[in-house]
Protein backbone atom coordinates (compact mmCIF):
# COMPACT_ATOMS: atom_id res chain seq x y z
CA UNK A 1 0.00 0.00 0.00
CA UNK A 2 1.07 3.67 -0.42
CA UNK A 3 2.22 6.21 2.16
CA UNK A 4 3.38 9.16 2.51
CA UNK A 5 5.68 10.69 5.65
CA UNK A 6 6.47 14.28 5.83
CA UNK A 7 8.78 16.29 8.55
CA UNK A 8 9.33 17.56 10.50
CA UNK A 9 5.78 17.71 12.18
CA UNK A 10 6.59 21.27 13.70
CA UNK A 11 9.05 23.72 13.70
CA UNK A 12 9.50 27.00 15.03
CA UNK A 13 12.21 29.47 13.16
CA UNK A 14 13.41 33.09 13.67
CA UNK A 15 12.35 35.70 11.16
CA UNK A 16 15.09 35.20 8.31
CA UNK A 17 16.13 31.52 9.23
CA UNK A 18 16.53 28.71 6.25
CA UNK A 19 13.53 26.04 5.83
CA UNK A 20 13.37 22.85 4.61
CA UNK A 21 10.11 20.70 4.69
CA UNK A 22 10.37 17.09 2.99
CA UNK A 23 8.24 14.60 1.96
CA UNK A 24 8.79 11.21 0.40
CA UNK A 25 6.11 8.57 -1.00
CA UNK A 26 6.11 4.63 -0.86
CA UNK A 27 4.76 2.12 -2.80
CA UNK A 28 3.99 3.99 -6.05
CA UNK A 29 5.79 5.42 -9.10
CA UNK A 30 5.70 8.83 -10.85
CA UNK A 31 3.35 10.17 -8.70
CA UNK A 32 2.16 13.96 -9.06
CA UNK A 33 3.44 15.68 -5.89
CA UNK A 34 2.32 19.03 -4.48
CA UNK A 35 2.90 21.51 -1.71
CA UNK A 36 -0.20 23.51 0.04
CA UNK A 37 0.05 26.12 2.69
CA UNK A 38 -3.11 26.87 5.07
CA UNK A 39 -3.35 29.75 6.78
CA UNK A 40 -5.37 29.73 10.45
CA UNK A 41 -8.61 29.29 9.28
CA UNK A 42 -8.26 28.85 5.86
CA UNK A 43 -8.39 27.11 2.69
CA UNK A 44 -5.34 25.25 0.91
CA UNK A 45 -3.20 27.06 -1.36
CA UNK A 46 -1.11 25.36 -3.82
CA UNK A 47 2.11 26.28 -3.81
CA UNK A 48 3.84 24.17 -6.29
CA UNK A 49 3.52 21.09 -8.11
CA UNK A 50 5.83 18.56 -9.86
CA UNK A 51 4.68 15.41 -12.22
CA UNK A 52 8.46 14.65 -12.78
CA UNK A 53 11.88 14.46 -11.59
CA UNK A 54 13.26 18.25 -11.78
CA UNK A 55 10.36 19.53 -13.28
CA UNK A 56 8.43 21.82 -10.89
CA UNK A 57 5.56 24.37 -11.45
CA UNK A 58 4.90 27.35 -8.86
CA UNK A 59 1.67 28.69 -7.99
CA UNK A 60 1.94 31.59 -6.63
CA UNK A 61 5.32 34.14 -6.10
CA UNK A 62 6.70 34.29 -2.49
CA UNK A 63 9.98 33.11 -1.32
CA UNK A 64 9.87 30.09 -1.48
CA UNK A 65 11.06 27.09 -3.80
CA UNK A 66 10.37 23.51 -4.56
CA UNK A 67 12.53 20.57 -5.34
CA UNK A 68 12.11 16.94 -6.53
CA UNK A 69 15.72 15.64 -6.65
CA UNK A 70 14.46 11.94 -6.80
CA UNK A 71 10.74 10.22 -8.42
CA UNK A 72 8.91 10.13 -4.24
CA UNK A 73 10.90 12.72 -3.09
CA UNK A 74 9.44 16.54 -2.51
CA UNK A 75 11.17 19.18 -0.80
CA UNK A 76 10.08 22.39 0.21
CA UNK A 77 12.35 25.68 0.83
CA UNK A 78 13.08 28.82 2.07
CA UNK A 79 16.55 31.13 2.18
CA UNK A 80 15.02 33.43 4.60
CA UNK A 81 11.63 33.44 6.27
CA UNK A 82 9.15 35.70 6.59
CA UNK A 83 6.51 36.22 9.26
CA UNK A 84 3.78 35.40 6.66
CA UNK A 85 5.38 32.11 5.86
CA UNK A 86 3.81 31.11 9.33
CA UNK A 87 1.28 28.40 8.44
CA UNK A 88 0.86 24.06 8.15
CA UNK A 89 2.07 23.11 5.06
CA UNK A 90 0.80 19.61 3.32
CA UNK A 91 2.36 17.62 1.10
CA UNK A 92 0.45 15.05 -1.24
CA UNK A 93 0.34 12.77 -4.15
CA UNK A 94 -2.05 11.47 -6.86
CA UNK A 95 -1.21 8.93 -9.62
CA UNK A 96 0.59 10.44 -12.30
CA UNK A 97 -1.75 9.42 -15.33
CA UNK A 98 -1.34 10.92 -18.69
CA UNK A 99 -3.74 14.11 -19.16
CA UNK A 100 -3.88 14.85 -15.43
CA UNK A 101 -6.55 12.30 -14.51
CA UNK A 102 -4.93 11.98 -10.95
CA UNK A 103 -7.64 10.78 -9.20
CA UNK A 104 -7.69 11.34 -5.11
CA UNK A 105 -5.48 13.11 -3.34
CA UNK A 106 -3.75 12.06 -0.70
CA UNK A 107 -2.17 13.93 1.87
CA UNK A 108 0.95 13.71 4.90
CA UNK A 109 0.28 14.19 7.81
CA UNK A 110 1.52 18.09 7.89
CA UNK A 111 3.97 20.36 9.07
CA UNK A 112 3.47 23.34 11.31
CA UNK A 113 5.43 25.97 11.09
CA UNK A 114 5.84 29.50 13.24
CA UNK A 115 8.22 32.19 12.24
CA UNK A 116 8.94 34.54 15.24
CA UNK B 1 -8.18 31.52 -12.99
CA UNK B 2 -9.64 27.93 -11.59
CA UNK B 3 -11.71 29.27 -8.85
CA UNK B 4 -13.65 27.16 -6.20
CA UNK B 5 -16.16 28.66 -3.88
CA UNK B 6 -17.65 26.83 -0.79
CA UNK B 7 -20.72 28.44 1.09
CA UNK B 8 -21.93 28.69 4.10
CA UNK B 9 -18.17 29.90 5.47
CA UNK B 10 -19.20 28.53 9.10
CA UNK B 11 -22.35 26.53 10.47
CA UNK B 12 -23.78 25.73 13.63
CA UNK B 13 -26.59 23.34 14.00
CA UNK B 14 -27.99 20.74 16.94
CA UNK B 15 -27.26 17.09 16.92
CA UNK B 16 -29.65 15.24 14.56
CA UNK B 17 -30.11 18.28 12.04
CA UNK B 18 -29.15 17.90 8.52
CA UNK B 19 -26.73 20.25 6.69
CA UNK B 20 -26.30 21.26 2.94
CA UNK B 21 -23.08 22.27 2.12
CA UNK B 22 -22.25 23.89 -1.56
CA UNK B 23 -18.89 24.09 -3.55
CA UNK B 24 -19.19 26.16 -7.10
CA UNK B 25 -15.99 25.92 -9.30
CA UNK B 26 -14.92 27.75 -12.30
CA UNK B 27 -12.37 25.79 -13.83
CA UNK B 28 -10.89 24.70 -17.32
CA UNK B 29 -10.07 20.78 -18.21
CA UNK B 30 -12.25 19.50 -15.45
CA UNK B 31 -11.06 15.99 -13.92
CA UNK B 32 -13.10 15.83 -11.08
CA UNK B 33 -14.85 16.86 -7.96
CA UNK B 34 -13.59 16.01 -4.41
CA UNK B 35 -14.84 16.81 -0.73
CA UNK B 36 -12.37 16.25 2.74
CA UNK B 37 -13.33 16.47 6.17
CA UNK B 38 -10.54 18.22 7.99
CA UNK B 39 -10.34 18.18 11.41
CA UNK B 40 -6.84 18.89 13.21
CA UNK B 41 -4.38 18.01 10.41
CA UNK B 42 -4.52 16.37 7.15
CA UNK B 43 -7.48 16.13 5.28
CA UNK B 44 -9.00 12.80 4.84
CA UNK B 45 -11.29 11.92 2.06
CA UNK B 46 -14.56 11.42 1.38
CA UNK B 47 -15.61 11.68 -1.75
CA UNK B 48 -14.63 12.23 -5.95
CA UNK B 49 -17.46 12.94 -8.52
CA UNK B 50 -16.65 12.80 -11.94
CA UNK B 51 -20.48 12.50 -13.62
CA UNK B 52 -23.25 14.64 -13.16
CA UNK B 53 -26.33 13.58 -11.40
CA UNK B 54 -25.25 10.37 -9.59
CA UNK B 55 -24.94 10.72 -6.17
CA UNK B 56 -22.67 9.20 -4.48
CA UNK B 57 -23.25 8.38 -0.28
CA UNK B 58 -21.47 6.45 2.44
CA UNK B 59 -23.30 6.10 5.64
CA UNK B 60 -25.47 9.15 6.57
CA UNK B 61 -22.88 11.25 3.70
CA UNK B 62 -23.69 12.27 0.45
CA UNK B 63 -22.81 14.29 -2.60
CA UNK B 64 -23.67 15.07 -5.87
CA UNK B 65 -21.88 17.03 -9.08
CA UNK B 66 -23.69 18.94 -11.38
CA UNK B 67 -21.52 19.67 -14.48
CA UNK B 68 -23.83 21.75 -16.28
CA UNK B 69 -24.27 24.76 -13.23
CA UNK B 70 -20.85 24.36 -11.93
CA UNK B 71 -21.67 23.01 -8.92
CA UNK B 72 -21.95 20.48 -5.95
CA UNK B 73 -23.65 19.52 -2.58
CA UNK B 74 -22.32 17.48 0.26
CA UNK B 75 -25.17 16.56 2.57
CA UNK B 76 -24.75 15.20 5.95
CA UNK B 77 -28.33 13.88 7.41
CA UNK B 78 -28.72 13.18 11.24
CA UNK B 79 -25.19 15.32 12.24
CA UNK B 80 -23.34 14.22 15.26
CA UNK B 81 -20.77 16.10 17.27
CA UNK B 82 -18.35 14.04 15.57
CA UNK B 83 -19.27 15.87 12.49
CA UNK B 84 -17.32 18.90 13.63
CA UNK B 85 -14.88 19.79 10.82
CA UNK B 86 -13.94 22.04 8.19
CA UNK B 87 -15.15 20.44 5.14
CA UNK B 88 -13.17 21.11 2.06
CA UNK B 89 -14.25 21.38 -1.64
CA UNK B 90 -11.93 20.94 -3.86
CA UNK B 91 -11.57 20.81 -8.27
CA UNK B 92 -8.66 18.52 -10.47
CA UNK B 93 -7.77 20.47 -13.26
CA UNK B 94 -5.23 19.41 -15.57
CA UNK B 95 -2.33 18.11 -12.51
CA UNK B 96 -4.15 20.66 -10.42
CA UNK B 97 -6.33 20.45 -7.41
CA UNK B 98 -7.70 23.70 -6.13
CA UNK B 99 -9.34 24.09 -3.13
CA UNK B 100 -12.21 26.42 -2.02
CA UNK B 101 -11.95 28.09 1.03
CA UNK B 102 -13.66 25.55 3.24
CA UNK B 103 -17.17 25.36 5.44
CA UNK B 104 -16.43 25.46 8.94
CA UNK B 105 -19.25 23.15 10.61
CA UNK B 106 -19.60 23.08 14.53
CA UNK B 107 -22.31 20.57 15.60
CA UNK B 108 -23.73 21.10 19.42
CA UNK B 109 -25.20 18.46 21.54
Amino acid sequence: SQTIHQWPATLVQPVGSPLSLECTVEGTSNPNLYWYRQAAGRGLQLLFYSVGIGQISSEVPQNLSASRPQDRQFILSSKKLLLSDSGFYLCAWSLGRTGGYGGELFFGEGSRLTVL
Amino acid sequence: EDKVVQSPLSLVVHEGDTVTLNCSYEVTNFRSLLWYKQEKKAPTFLFMLTSSGIEKKSGRLSSILDKKELFSILNITATQTGDSAVYLCAEEGTYKYIFGTGTRLKVLA
